[in-house]
């Protein structure tokens, strides 16, 4: 069966400083990959979307660039956060079909 | 641009009774639609889905219908129960892309 990985689970970093968020999905090959974001109090948005290796489409201007060095593996980064950074990051994989299937996700504060 | 709008943040219903949670889009290219249910600091679970030649779709208590000439889709949930109270978020796909997520609505059943 297929499983997504997400890591940290939680993250308080400051403001600067830079970030790395990594995603690995198990039991499926090329699948589709996505970083989305939550901020408080409101819906997903959707950061960037990968669906194949060193493919990245990137949904919004921002702070924020991804990359996805395997097939499985893909990677949110920042060279130096912001406080309006702070969010809950998702990673999501699909594989075929729109519906998409998330991780735990990551709290993310910049302080 | 909000393509996926959830114009109700919250929602409270009586245990027993119906929740009926609504969704509104704008592009009409959307084909494919799907509701999640989110707990708090957890990835969204996929719960149910309908393509865009159906205008309903059941599983369970769960009950998805799709108004295409009014671009409106709402998911009911027969009888609620307390473990239903969660967010619920609406998103839509067109072509086998990406999905794009409403803000959500939060739910909230009472014993």
């Amino acid at each position: 069966s297929q499983t997504i990985h997400q890591w940290p689970a939680t993250l308080v970093q400051p403001v600067g400083s830079p970030l790395s968020l990594e995603c690995t999905v198990e039991g499926t090959s090329n699948p589709n990959l996505y970083w989305y974001r939550q901020a408080a109090g409101r819906g997903l948005q959707l950061l960037f979307y990968s669906v194949g290796i060193g493919q990245i489409s990137s949904e919004v201007p921002q702070n924020l660039s991804a990359s996805r060095p395997q097939d499985r593996q893909f990677i949110l980064s920042s060279k130096k956060l912001l406080l309006s950074d702070s969010g809950f990051y998702l990673c999501a994989w699909s594989v075929g079909t729109p519906e998409a299937f998330f991780g735990q996700g990551t709290r993310l504060t910049v302080v | 641009d909000q393509q996926v709008k959830q114009n109700s943040p919250s929602l409270s219903v009586q245990e027993g009774r119906i929740s009926i949670l609504n969704c509104d889009y704008t592009n009409s290219m959307f084909d494919y639609f799907l509701w999640y249910k989110k707990y708090p600091a957890e990835g969204p679970t996929f719960l149910i889905s309908i393509s865009s030649i159906k205008d309903k779709n059941e599983d369970g208590r769960f009950t998805v219908f799709l108004n295409k000439s009014a671009k409106h889709l709402s998911l009911h949930i027969v009888p609620s129960q307390p473990g239903d109270s969660a967010v619920y978020f609406c998103a839509a796909a067109a072509n086998n892309n990406d999905m794009r997520f409403g803000a959500g609505t939060r739910l909230t059943v009472k014993p």
